[in-house]
Order: structure tokens, then sequence, then C-alpha cells
């Protein structure tokens, strides 16, 4: 059974750096084309796509988020890392990490997200 | 603003069927990158409702199915019950913007 869960802090101050961690257990992080995303939605709000990586180490970020945004993984530990820094209030939100399943179809590129973690809410306040 | 529009509610009685749409553009849906959707029950995470456009992840019912044609695809649930009230969300691929994409999500209320 393939799970992800989240951890990090529950509260962080405006200017602080965030460090999230996504534990990953029943596919490995060094398998072919595995990756993992992160995705956050404000309370109330829509989902929004942050990150991923993948298991060859390819990384892609948001356009608007790329400065402060740095995703890693420690693959022994089955772990994906998510920086974010500067934080500022409205990074207040659920942080989701998900399973990437991509490829090519006749279409073109593909991805979806299946599992989820079941996302931590982290609250930025001084 | 999301990339992806969905209407931000939609109803129906138990028994009937709703759509929900999800318009985007030439970069995204209308360049044929495939849609997937995922429902969010109240308080969780979302989970794969349908990917590759109208396709179902084993265990989702077949009440549930998905489509596309041009720049938009809509999601379709036909004889709604009680347990179908969430928060769904249409996803894709832009290649403008070489990134995932979501919609702003629509909220089903069951009446």
């Amino acid at each position: 059974q393939v799970t992800l869960k989240e951890s990090g802090p529950v509260l962080v101050k405006p200017t602080e750096t965030l460090t999230l961690t996504c534990t990953v257990s029943g596919f490995s992080l060094s398998n072919a084309r595995m990756g993992v995303s992160w995705i956050r939605q404000p309370p109330g709000k829509a989902l929004e796509w942050l990150a991923h990586i993948f298991s060859n180490d390819e990384k892609s970020y948001s356009t608007s988020l790329k400065s402060r945004l740095t995703i890693s993984k420690d693959t022994s530990k089955s772990q994906v890392v998510l920086t974010m820094t500067n934080m500022d209030p409205v990074d207040t939100a659920t942080y989701y990490c998900a399973r990437i399943n991509d490829g090519y179809d006749s279409s073109g590129y593909y991805n979806w997200f299946d599992p989820w973690g079941q996302g931590t809410l982290v609250t930025v306040s001084s | 603003q999301s990339v992806l529009t969905q209407p931000p509610s939609v109803s129906g009685a138990p028994g009937q069927r709703v759509t929900i749409s999800c318009t985007g553009s030439s970069s995204n849906i209308g360049a044929g990158y495939d849609v997937h959707w995922y429902q969010q029950l109240p308080g969780t995470a979302p989970q794969l409702l349908i990917y590759g456009d109208s396709n179902r992840p084993s265990g989702v019912p077949d009440r549930f199915s998905g489509s596309k044609s041009g720049t938009s695809a809509s999601l379709a649930i036909t004889g709604l019950q009680a347990e179908d009230e969430a928060d769904y969300y249409c996803q894709s691929y832009d290649s403008s913007l070489s990134a995932s994409v979501f919609g702003g999500g629509t909220k089903l209320t069951v009446l």
C-alpha cells in the first residue's frame, strides 16, 4: 500500500524559512520514474502545485514561487523535503505531498497525483 | 485566479445528474493535455476521481464520468447521493507554464 505523510512546523513567523518533509512508504524513490509533488491549499481556497522531484533528480518549480522553493530527496530515508524561504501570512495553507503518475500518450505529456498525504496545516503569524 | 475555470458551486437533488465544467486554453486543455479530476470531502485530502480525461481508478463508482472537448472538460455525476457532497477540482498540464495547473474548485451541494 502506497502512503505519504507530511511533517513539519505548525506555526512559522514571517520571513522565516519553512521546511516540510514527506515520508513515503510502499514505493521507493529510487525506482525508475518515481516522483513526488508538493501542492498547497490556503484555507477555503483552491489547490496550487508547487514543485516536484523524480527519481533521476529531475526537478520543477512553480514559476511564481521558484525563487523561494527548493525540493530535494533522501532516497535512503524515503523522504522528500521542501523548503520555502521568506514566509508570509499569505503562505498560510495546508501543504500536501502526492505521488506523481506521469508519462506520454497521443495527447502529449500527462501527470496526475495519486495518492495524496493527509496534509499539514502551516500558519504564518508573528 | 486559477488557470482552469470551474463554476464555484453546483447543486442537485438526490438521484439527479449534475455536471461540472472545467475551461482552459490553447496551452493546456486546448492543446490536448489530459484532464484529471479530484474529489475533496470535507476536512480531507483530495482523492483522484478521474484520470486521463475519462478513466476511473479502481473503486470509483461508474456514476462518475469525465469527458473533454476543445478547450473544456466536464465531470458528470449521475444518481446523485448525499455522500457526493464535496469539492471537485480539475487538473491538467500547461505548456506555457511548464507546470501542472488546477481549477478553482466546485462545491457540490446535494439538496
